[in-house]
């Protein structure tokens, strides 16, 4: 275990609804991140947060939200989403927002959009 | 910003062969490269990584190379075992303090008993 624990590890939706995904860490770490892993292509980085505040966000869609309530917890709120979002959605952490930073992933939401 | 490119894309060796992994960078100003590992079903881990002031690491049967010149780094295995089928993404990073790091689109290897 790497300490970044995600969930739900599956979730199927309709383009109608209303879901969160969870991502919570105990290392101690004060950067965390959302990625999206879509099949043959490379991670792509969608939001980053320091200390509990957004630093980036990658050009994502709206109907993506993140929500960083304290440096332990990552939401990612979905609503109306499209098929084409359907991927393996990532959260990492890493001990600072620094670019030689180890990255520590969590297991993944593999979301599908009906 | 920053561009990698990573090859193959699939790659299929006999147990105890070699693997090579190759990705290029398009920014000479990237310093950081680490490699990821994925098994099937698992999270992404990191299994090694080097710096741009360093041409070599080695870690076991893992090493990476990196020419700073040609903008390129590679992954070596040596001695496969079944245990190494994974996919295997390499990053490029560039020296900001945003930790905005460019993946590869990754290369599933298969390591053959």
């Amino acid at each position: 275990e790497t300490g970044v624990t995600q969930t739900p590890r599956h979730l199927v939706m309709g383009m109608t609804n209303k879901k969160s995904l969870k991502c919570e860490q105990h290392l101690g770490h004060n950067a965390m991140y959302w990625y999206k892993q879509s099949a043959k292509k490379p991670l792509e980085l969608m939001f980053v947060y320091n200390f509990k505040e957004q630093t980036e966000n990658n050009s994502v869609p709206s109907r993506f939200s993140p929500e960083c309530p304290n440096s332990s917890h990552l939401f990612l709120h979905l609503h109306t989403l499209q098929p084409e979002d359907s991927a393996l959605y990532l959260c990492a952490s890493s001990r600072q927002q620094a670019s030689n930073e180890k990255l520590f992933f969590g297991s993944g939401t593999q979301l599908s959009v009906l | 910003g920053e561009n990698v490119e990573q090859h193959p894309s699939t790659l299929s060796v006999q147990e105890g062969d070699s693997a090579v992994i190759k990705c290029t960078y398009s920014d000479s100003a990237s310093n950081y490269f680490p490699w990821y590992k994925q098994e099937l079903g698992k999270r992404p881990q990191l299994i090694i990584d080097i710096r741009s002031n360093v041409g070599e690491k080695k870690d076991q049967r893992i090493a990476v190379t990196l020419n700073k010149t040609a903008k390129h780094f590679s992954l070596h295995i040596t001695e496969t075992q079944p245990e190494d089928s994974a996919v295997y993404f390499c990053a490029a990073s560039l020296p900001l303090n945003n930790n905005d790091m460019r993946f590869g689109a990754g290369t599933r290897l298969t390591v053959k008993p």
